[in-house]
């Protein structure tokens, strides 16, 4: 079993649909959960951070942590065609400069 | 302005030849990180360091070496024994668990 599962998509929705995109992972000791947006052929960009379970909103965007599910999501509401990209769920123990661990993203297309 | 800077954007590697990437931050972050990026395989880590004059292998660390002489660099070289080198090629850094800061990448290819 993978440490992080990420649905594989492609996804496709219409401009203004709400997106859900999730992630499940294995480790109870993830602490800190982020989410990444990669535009193609550009480096990931840090979108949203949490740390342990809650939710936290930004914008059109609310992140979403389970940690009793050992679950995460991602909602964008009135989806734009700007957010067209791929999608990568990221987690990490406590302890300064660990490293993360990905989910192996997917590929959102909002169609105009 | 305080960032993650990578460069060639591409290479062009010919068989048997090395080739090194250049990762450098300005950001003062303890951490930096490097990753391959293939089509449906996500992000595999190839080397990281914590501190100065320290690294570690990660996952696919075969046909790679770096160094860590300066806090600010950290470049990659890929052998001649990386049998399949062609992929998109991350750099990253981090101070404390605040999540990485990710460079624009360098994209090589075998010719």
């Amino acid at each position: 079993q993978k440490e992080v599962e990420q649905d594989p998509g492609p996804l496709s929705v219409p401009e203004g649909a709400i997106v859900s995109l999730n992630c499940t992972y294995s480790n109870s000791a993830f602490q800190y959960f982020m989410w990444y947006r990669q535009y193609s052929r550009k480096g990931p960009e840090l979108l949203m951070y949490t740390y342990s379970s809650g939710n936290k909103e930004d914008g059109r965007f609310t992140a979403q942590v389970d940690k009793s599910s050992k679950y995460i999501s991602l909602f964008i509401r009135d989806s734009q065609p700007s957010d067209s990209a791929t999608y990568l769920c990221a987690m990490t123990l406590t302890g300064a400069n660990s490293k993360l661990t990905f989910g192996k993203g997917i590929t959102l297309s909002v169609r105009p | 302005d305080g960032g993650i800077t990578q460069s060639p954007k591409y290479l062009f590697r010919k068989e048997g030849q090395n080739v090194t990437l250049s990762c450098e931050q300005n950001l003062n972050h303890d951490a930096m990180y490097w990753y391959r990026q293939d089509p449906g395989q996500g992000l595999r880590l190839i080397y990281y360091s914590q501190i100065v004059n320290d690294f570690q292998k990660g996952d696919i660390a075969e046909g790679y070496s770096v160094s860590r002489e300066k806090k600010e660099s950290f470049p990659l070289t890929v052998t001649s024994a990386q049998k399949n080198p062609t992929a998109f090629y991350l750099c990253a850094s981090m101070q404390g668990n605040y999540g990485y800061t990710f460079g624009s990448g360098t994209r090589l290819t075998v010719v």
